[in-house]
Order: C-alpha cells, then sequence, then structure tokens
C-alpha cells in the first residue's frame, strides 16, 4: 500500500471550494488513490476514487498529477457539513484499505 | 434501511469478560471487514472475509476471533477482555468486480468498547 501524507488540519470559508492536497510518491502503477472522510463519531465515507485520470462525482472532483505523485481532492462548494476529517489512500481492487492520519477541515461559517 | 449495521452501539464491561459484536450488510458484497481505531482516531484493519474465508489477518491477538456464518455477516468475538481494548470498532464491506477497483468500502456506524 501506497504511504501518504496530508496536512493535519487546514480551514476553509463555507461557500468556497476546499482543496485537500495529498502526497503519494511510493504508488504503484495499479494502485488506485481513494479519499474518505469521516464526520464526527461516524464510520468512515466513501468519497471518490481514481488511477490516473481526473473524476467528479455529485461529491467532490480528484485531480491526480500526470506523475501520479500526488492528488487534490476538491469540495467545490463547502458547507458546514462537510467539517470532518478526511483521509487518502493507496489500494488496488481488494485489497486492504489503510489509513493515515488525514487532513481535519474545518469549515468557517 | 442501513447498509452496514453493527451492534451494539456502546458495550462497556470490565477486564477479563468475554464480549461479541455484530455485524450484517445488506448489500450482496463478497467481502467484509472489521477496523479499529484507537483513542487517537488511527484506523487500522484488523480482518478481512471474502465469501466466508478470512483473507487478511493483520496480526491480531488471538483473544479476537472473527466469524462469518454468511458472507452478508461477520462477527467479532473477544475473549478476557484487556484496558487496551477499549476502541470504536468499525464494520464494513466492499464489493470487488474482478479486475477492477473496489466502488469503495461502506463502514457501519461503529461500537464504541470501553473497558474498565
Amino acid at each position: 500500500d501506497a504511504k501518504t501524507t496530508q496536512p493535519p488540519s487546514m480551514d476553509c470559508a463555507e461557500g468556497r471550494a476546499a482543496n485537500l492536497p495529498c502526497n503519494h510518491s511510493t504508488i504503484s502503477g495499479n494502485e488506485y488513490v481513494y479519499w474518505y472522510r469521516q464526520i464526527h463519531s461516524q464510520g468512515p465515507q466513501y468519497i471518490i476514487h481514481g488511477l490516473k485520470n481526473n473524476e467528479t462525482n455529485e461529491m467532490a472532483s480528484l485531480i491526480i498529477t500526470e506523475d501520479r505523485k500526488s492528488s487534490t481532492l476538491i469540495l467545490p462548494h463547502a458547507t458546514l457539513r462537510d467539517t470532518a476529517v478526511y483521509y487518502c489512500s493507496g489500494s488496488f481492487g481488494n485489497e486492504k484499505l489503510t489509513f493515515g492520519t488525514g487532513t481535519r477541515l474545518t469549515i468557517i461559517p | 434501511d442501513t447498509a452496514v449495521s453493527q451492534t451494539p452501539k456502546y458495550l462497556v464491561t470490565q477486564m477479563g469478560n468475554d464480549k461479541s459484536i455484530k455485524c450484517e450488510q445488506n448489500l450482496g458484497h463478497d467481502t467484509m471487514y472489521w477496523y479499529k481505531q484507537d483513542s487517537k482516531k488511527f484506523l487500522k484493519i484488523m480482518f478481512s472475509y471474502n465469501n466466508k474465508e478470512l483473507i487478511i489477518n493483520e496480526t491480531v491477538p488471538n483473544r479476537f476471533s472473527p466469524k462469518s456464518p454468511d458472507k452478508a455477516h461477520l462477527n467479532l468475538h473477544i475473549n478476557s477482555l484487556e484496558l487496551g481494548d477499549s476502541a470504536v470498532y468499525f464494520c464494513a464491506s466492499s464489493q470487488v468486480p474482478i479486475g477492477l477497483a473496489n466502488y469503495g468500502y461502506t463502514f457501519g456506524s461503529g461500537t464504541r468498547l470501553t473497558v474498565v
């Protein structure tokens, strides 16, 4: 599994785009990048995943650099309910999903 | 309908006791997992089962014994509970189409175990 590095915390103003970076320089060619979030006291929630191309779904966008050594999760219009710890991870198929220390994102009213 | 449900939500017990946590998923997934989140909020995988077969065992003390009676259920039994077992335990499930990445794990809401 890829080792990931994320900033421990970030703030973002409500209504603005939240950009959460992740370094995964040891990711292998067939490992996908996954993003999850954990809202206080709840189970982690799947957000998005990608391999090489940028991805978008109803929750977020994922931008992966061409060398795949880093990625950015974008929440386009952050709301107070987006306050959570965000985790990025590298994994393939049914291999175990490992979680680092994540980024605590706080949305400021 | 809750996709991954765990019971109980809270469990307080004394050292040395034996306890079980139950997990059920109604998503039709083939793979289920147990994760432990300690007081520092680190999430670590403990076990993984695929179609009732153990596929991941992350060096967990043998006081922990998972049991999967069918692919929709994965229970966790803990013998001789210790103070250090206090944590939140999360069950999860996933489905992996062959040759593709999984479409994300679905986690339960957790069981907060407190050993006193």
